[in-house]
């Protein structure tokens, strides 16, 4: 079975603080995704990589940055940590275009 | 870029009743129509899927419906059960196949 693991399933940071959402894949999956998971919204893409080293903007990349220096591991960065980035963060590999994903368990972060 | 609209937000139903989930998208170009399963406290889960060469698929109390020139898709449930209560997404994949766009997710709750 594909399993995408998520570093911590909650988190509570402090505004202006800088954090890291961890991702690892075990399929060797090419793609990889961070999501946003919010009521009413779905779910709304932030960042994507197709390969090693390589990212695209999603929808809502604004305060975010990604980092995949390896296959299997795909970072999500915050930069400076804001309230308006409490959210479900969801972590998602497929294998190559136009195949199902994959999704982690989920971060659970809150900002205060 | 893609926008996937879904309906309804929330839906309620008796066990034993069908459920039906209608999802409309914007891209022609999209060619692949994946579905989720949420449950409370886990990541999505595909369910079914179906691409655009094929206008109906069926996995046991579960279909796919695709109506192309209409670009709508819909899920059907039948004989639900209690724990059909979830939360599902439709999603379409983009023009590049890189990405998924998904709708804002339907809250099923089934009644015993």
């Amino acid at each position: 079975d594909v399993k995408v693991t998520q570093s911590s399933r909650y988190l509570v940071k402090r505004t202006g603080e800088k954090v890291f959402l961890e991702c690892v894949q075990d399929m060797d999956h090419e793609n990889m995704f961070w999501y946003r998971q919010d009521p009413g919204l779905g779910l709304r893409l932030i960042y994507f990589s197709y390969d090693v080293k390589m990212k695209e903007k999603g929808d809502i990349p604004e305060g975010y940055s990604v980092s995949r220096e390896k296959k299997e591991r795909f970072s999500l960065i915050l930069e400076s940590a804001s309230t308006n980035q409490t959210s479900m963060y969801l972590c998602a590999s497929s294998p190559r275009r136009n195949t199902e994903a994959f999704f982690g368990q989920g971060t659970r972060l809150t900002v205060v | 870029g893609e926008n996937v609209e879904q309906h309804p937000s929330t839906l309620s139903v008796q066990e034993g009743d069908s459920a039906v989930i209608k999802c409309t998208y914007s891209d022609s170009a999209s060619n692949y129509f994946p579905w989720y399963k949420q449950e409370l406290g886990k990541g999505p889960q595909l369910i079914i899927d179906i691409r655009s060469n094929v206008g109906e698929k069926k996995d046991q109390r579960i279909a796919v419906t695709l109506n192309k020139t209409a670009k709508h898709f819909s899920l059907h449930i039948t004989e639900t059960q209690p724990e059909d209560s979830a939360v599902y997404f439709c999603a379409a994949n983009s023009n590049t196949g890189n990405q998924f766009y998904f709708g804002t997710g339907t809250s099923l709750t089934v009644i015993p």
